[in-house]
């Protein structure tokens, strides 16, 4: 299973973008790139998926390098909801597993 | 919809015991994944059932069963259970042609 690298922690204050990067340099050419975030006392939720091109949803832009060997989670204006730890993680889109790295633990200051 | 529920919430149980979770996936949802969290080791995957079938499984002992009902309901089983079991055991629901999986809030399992 290819791995990912995250810093273990960021800070960031309300209302300012996030840049919450990723290594995946031994990432296969079929692999999807998935984030998922775990708020404190629930379960991981799904934030933005790629495989190529950039992406864009309601809750975050994902920035994928052309050699696919990195991206980078875009939070365009942080809330206080959202500080979590972020999960980048590489999918076989034959398999359902999702392998989980030690993620990224984003907080969030007023 | 109703979304991924686990039951129970939380689990006692003492060393040598065995223990079943259960996990509904959402409406509709054939696939259903198992995922154990400790402080230690973070978001471990245990195995994954696709209509009643395992798909895939993870690295763990075969103390950790599984299986998928017809209804698409999925049980894991510990049995044996250690004081290193001690987690919150998440399951997942997904469908084919969507990426996302669905996270229940999990069963808190601890072993005295």
């Amino acid at each position: 299973d290819a791995k990912t690298t995250q810093p273990n922690s960021m800070e960031s204050n309300e209302e300012e973008p996030v840049h919450l990067p990723c290594n995946h340099s031994t990432i296969s050419g079929t692999d999807y790139i998935h984030w998922y975030r775990q708020l404190p006392s629930q379960g991981p939720e799904y934030v933005i998926h790629g495989l190529t091109s950039n992406v864009n949803n309601r809750m975050a832009s994902l920035a994928i390098a052309e050699d696919r060997k990195s991206s980078t989670l875009i939070l365009h204006r942080a809330t206080l909801r959202d500080a979590a730890v972020y999960y980048c993680i590489l999918r076989d889109p034959q398999g359902g597993k999702l392998i989980f790295g030690q993620g990224t633990e984003l907080s969030v200051k007023p | 919809k109703a979304g991924v529920t686990q039951t129970p919430r939380y689990l006692i149980k003492t060393r040598g015991q065995q223990v079943t979770l259960s996990c509904s996936p959402i409406s509709g949802h054939r696939s259903v994944s198992w995922y154990q969290q400790t402080p230690g080791q973070g978001l471990q995957f245990l195995f994954e059932y696709f209509s009643e079938t395992q798909r895939n499984k993870g690295n763990f002992p075969g103390r950790f069963s599984g299986r998928q009902f017809s209804n698409s309901r999925s049980e894991m089983n510990v049995s044996t259970l250690e004081l290193g079991d001690s987690a919150l055991y998440l399951c997942a629901s997904g469908t084919s042609g969507i990426h996302e999986q669905f996270f229940g809030p999990g069963t808190r399992l601890t072993v005295l």
